[in-house]
């Protein structure tokens, strides 16, 4: 039950765009289309951004979008504002033996 | 609305034991599959255990097996997490979660939904 691998930290200016990777194998990110994405805030709960790789819960801003090519994820942060500066979390179903892992995480700083 | 509030984080010896408790509201308890997942100071999200509606189906992330144990409570809305033999790295703030969805791979499939604000672990002497 490895991590996904995401990059430790990302950054991008007010209005801006960026994109953050999760990258897993075949039996996780590659073969599945269960892909979520949380946005935590330090002292906070983790927030639900996307699941089923592109879809938003009700309430988040079409601002996130989420896509996968092979084995590997992207989180979009369109439009960056400030309240957007968090730590981002990926997280893959990974079969019914392991069930699924997280990524370990980017923290997303707005300039 | 969703409440999930757990208790039970103290400061513990390496090799003491400790249970920790995730109280929720606001939905039909023994519907859903029941989760803890951690966060070490400074590290990432980690899962630990899920837990069946009815406590039939469980599973744990390697590092815990042997040592951690997951339980319910469906009369009490309560779900419970029992640590044994305890670790400098189970040092961690741990969180309760679940889908919006039930079945019990619901969260890995939709998400987390639901996050209660965590309870924390320390371990050391």
């Amino acid at each position: 039950q490895s991590a996904l691998t995401q990059p430790p930290s990302a950054s991008g200016s007010l209005g801006q765009s960026v994109t953050i990777s999760c990258t897993g194998t075949s039996s996780d990110v590659g073969g599945y289309n269960y892909v979520s994405w949380y946005q935590h805030h330090p002292g906070k709960a983790p927030k639900l951004m996307i699941y089923e790789v592109s879809e938003r819960p009700s309430g988040v801003p079409d601002r996130f979008s989420g896509s996968k090519s092979g084995n590997t994820a992207s989180l979009t942060v369109s439009g960056l504002q400030a309240e957007d500066e968090a730590d981002y979390y990926c997280s893959s179903y990974a079969g019914s033996d392991n069930l699924g892992v997280f990524g370990g995480g980017t923290k997303l700083t707005v300039l | 609305e969703v409440q999930l509030v757990e208790s039970g984080g103290v400061v513990v010896q390496p090799g003491g034991s400790l249970r920790l408790s995730c109280a929720a509201s606001g939905f039909t308890f023994d519907d859903y599959a029941m989760h803890w997942v951690r966060q070490a100071p400074g590290k990432g999200l980690e899962w630990v255990s899920v837990i069946s509606w009815d406590g039939g189906s469980i599973h744990y992330v390697d590092s815990v097996k042997g040592r951690f144990t997951i339980s319910r409570d469906n009369s009490k809305n309560s779900l419970y997490l029992q640590m044994n033999s305890l670790r400098a790295e189970d040092t961690a703030l741990y969180y309760c979660a679940k889908s919006a969805f039930i079945g019990y791979s619901s969260s890995w499939y939709y998400g987390f939904q639901h996050w209660g604000q965590g309870t924390l672990v320390t371990v050391s002497s």
